[in-house]
């Protein structure tokens, strides 16, 4: 079955850029969206298309996808973003999540 | 605005059945894919099933494939999820989520949730 992977954990101080990475095979040739979870709260979609933002979310959050890897990138990262990431594509009708990156602000 | 409401949640014995609903509102229900994906407690997210616009296809995780179906009520704007030989692993928190489109595009808006225990 088709695998997703990313980092367990990535820590950037404030104001840096964070880049958090999820790896699949030929994910390139597919959509990879990103979502952002705080605490407590419901999952909230900050990337589809691999690099499209949804309304609301702010131009600091950027994504890219080639080969064998999508990347979600936040630039200026603010102690707001301290939340987990998770990507996700589709396979063979099936939505495919990675296991989650917990990104921490310090 | 676009709001995703879950019920139905609670404790049930293992074997038991249970039966979640969405109520969808700010949107035309009719006319998306949703999803319903869950979160074991301190886990991270897993795909449980989606169902198009018109509910002419349906789609689940092989986990829940032939315990779990998936239905809509499009004039009531209410998304289903009936559960039955429930398992300790399907404890977690369920969330109805709003595709952007169709069944394998993006997900949208997500639920707040509602929690299913699996537990003697």
């Amino acid at each position: 079955s088709y695998e997703l992977t990313q980092p367990p954990s990535v820590s950037v101080s404030p104001g840096q850029t964070a880049s958090i990475t999820c790896s699949g095979d030929k994910l390139g040739d597919k959509y990879v969206c990103w979502y952002q979870q705080k605490p407590g709260q419901s999952p909230l979609t900050v990337m589809y298309q691999d690099s499209k933002r949804p309304s609301g979310i702010p131009e600091r959050f950027s994504g890219s996808n080639s080969g064998n890897t999508a990347t979600l990138t936040i630039s200026g990262t603010q102690a707001m973003d301290e939340a987990d990431y998770y990507c996700q594509a589709w396979d063979s009708n099936t939505a495919i999540f990675g296991g989650g990156t917990k990104l921490t602000v310090l | 605005e676009v709001q995703l409401v879950e019920s139905g949640g609670g404790l049930v014995q293992p074997g038991g059945s249970l039966r979640l609903s969405c109520s969808a509102s700010g949107f035309t229900f009719s006319t998306y894919a949703i999803h319903w994906v869950r979160q074991a407690p301190g886990k991270g997210l897993e795909y449980v099933s989606a169902i198009s616009s018109n509910a002419g296809s349906t789609y689940y995780a092989d986990s829940v494939k032939g315990r779990f179906t998936i239905s809509r009520d499009n004039s009531k704007s209410t998304l289903y999820l009936q559960m039955s030989s429930l398992r300790a692993e399907d404890t977690a928190v369920y969330y109805c989520v709003k595709g952007r489109s169709s069944v394998f595009d993006a997900f949208d808006i997500w639920g707040q949730g509602t929690l299913v225990t699996v537990s003697s």
